[in-house]
């Protein structure tokens, strides 16, 4: 089916471990996004890409580093992980005049 | 972006109507107005957008008033797999970064 589709689903780390969670769609969006959503809160965004080739940040960048690898994919990377870092982690996308297409999440605990 | 107020939850009994409202009395010329919904623990889903005309699809209706600042979401026949938390975001296509509000928590009773 068609959508946006992150992995993996859960994962464990440990304060100052680095990892990267990979995010594809296969819809032709130029626009894709990453979220990050904690325990009752609302999303935040971290970070976006309008287009193939540029990234900006969001509201919260601090700790993260994203690239846009091509039209499909756009991956976002944990350099040393903290405690701080433990959320849920959304991919998304949009195409012009469509709303936002999210992906099911990654669970991470930072321990 | 055009602030939002919507109720923090409703109920609603299994096979009636839910109407979910939404105040966003300083939305601009050029916003449209989109709905998601976010059932628990999954990715937010998109429900439907309008400008100023009504709109319809298979999941939900939008009516938004003549003026455009306000609006509601209709889901014609609630389902108990229709509880979630409803947010209503007016923004421009060209706009980047939504701000996902509180939203409304909506309850489905059987």
């Amino acid at each position: 089916n068609a959508g946006v589709t992150q992995t993996p689903k859960f994962q464990v780390l440990k304060t100052g471990q680095s990892m990267t969670l990979q995010c594809a769609q296969d819809m032709n969006h130029n626009s894709m996004y990453w979220y990050r959503q904690d325990p009752g809160m609302g999303l935040r965004l971290i970070y976006y890409s309008a287009s193939e080739g540029t990234t900006d940040k969001g509201e919260v960048p601090n700790g993260y580093n994203v690239s846009r690898l091509n039209k499909r994919e756009f991956s976002l990377r944990l350099e040393s992980a903290a405690p701080s870092q433990t959320s849920v982690y959304f991919c998304a996308s949009k195409g012009w005049g469509y709303g936002y297409t999210f992906g099911s999440g990654t669970r991470l605990t930072v321990v | 972006d055009a602030k939002t107020t919507q109720p923090p939850s409703m109920d609603c009994a299994e096979g009636r109507a839910a109407n979910l409202p939404c105040n966003h009395s300083t939305i601009s010329g050029n916003e449209y107005v989109y709905w998601y919904r976010q059932i628990h623990s999954q990715g937010p889903q998109y429900i439907i957008h309008g400008l100023k005309n009504n709109e319809t699809n298979e999941m939900a209706s939008l009516i938004i008033t003549e003026d455009r600042k306000s609006s509601t979401l209709i889901l014609p026949h609630a389902t108990l797999r229709d509880t979630a938390v409803y947010y209503c975001i007016p923004t421009r296509d060209s706009n980047y970064q939504l701000i996902w509000g509180a939203g409304t928590k909506l309850i489905i009773k059987p």
